[in-house]
């Protein structure tokens, strides 16, 4: 069975571009989030969507946005890309948004901006 | 305002014995503590959580023990393994399913 996939596995960009991240969710799962690990840090909540609607969005600016396809699949968009924005993307699937058995992550998107 | 704090950076302990992972929290509301284990260039891993009305939970080698009164929760590894060498995440789980992760804490198993 396939994990939850990322791509692409690593990106790099330059200040004030744009960026579109994707992530294939586990089959059958329907929530999808968006975490960003800074390197020597925890991963942060960016977004979450369960059945195509955004359930939560943490502490992040407008320049982040997300949305969720029909067939479960996700995109993370971020414009106008500063340096602070290079981290490591993780992408986690779950069949509920809210539950005690953990999310399951992919490896992430390593994203550099120059 | 950092609602999952993990101290401990880094951790190292011989092959054989405990190890012990240490996570305080300031959220009362957090229903679900869960551990993420992580290893170089992959996603974190969902290790063992417990529920906030549980103190315990056990799973092979790996136990999870919360203190609610303290707010503190540890991760107990017993016996580590030079492959549980990793880093360590503590996190908190409310209902809406976010999770919020504690900075992480390298455990190093030496043979």
């Amino acid at each position: 069975d396939a994990g939850v996939t990322q791509s692409p596995t690593h990106l790099i960009k330059t200040r004030g571009q744009h960026v579109t991240l994707r992530c294939s969710p586990i089959s059958g799962h329907k929530s999808v989030s968006w975490y960003q690990q800074v390197l020597g840090q925890g991963p942060q909540f960016i977004f979450q969507y369960y059945e195509k609607e955004e359930r939560g969005r943490g502490n992040f600016p407008d320049r982040f946005s997300a949305r969720q396809f029909p067939n479960y699949s996700s995109e993370l968009n971020v414009n106008a890309l500063l340096l602070g924005d290079s981290a490591l993307y993780l992408c986690a699937s779950s069949n509920l948004p809210g539950l005690s058995g953990g999310y399951t992550f992919g490896s992430g998107t390593r994203l550099t901006v120059v | 305002d950092q609602q999952v704090k993990q101290n401990s950076p880094s951790l190292s302990v011989q092959e054989g014995r405990i190890s012990i992972l240490n996570c305080d929290y300031t959220n009362s509301m957090f229903d679900y503590f869960l551990w993420y284990k992580k290893y170089p260039a992959e996603g974190p891993t969902f290790l063992i959580s417990i529920s906030s009305i549980k103190d315990k939970n056990e799973d092979g080698r790996f136990t999870v023990f919360l203190n609610k009164s303290a707010k503190h929760l540890s991760l107990h590894i017993v016996p580590s393994q030079p492959g549980d060498s990793a880093v360590y995440f503590c996190s908190g789980s409310s209902n809406t399913g976010k999770l919020i992760f504690g900075q992480g804490t390298t455990l190093q198993v030496k043979p």
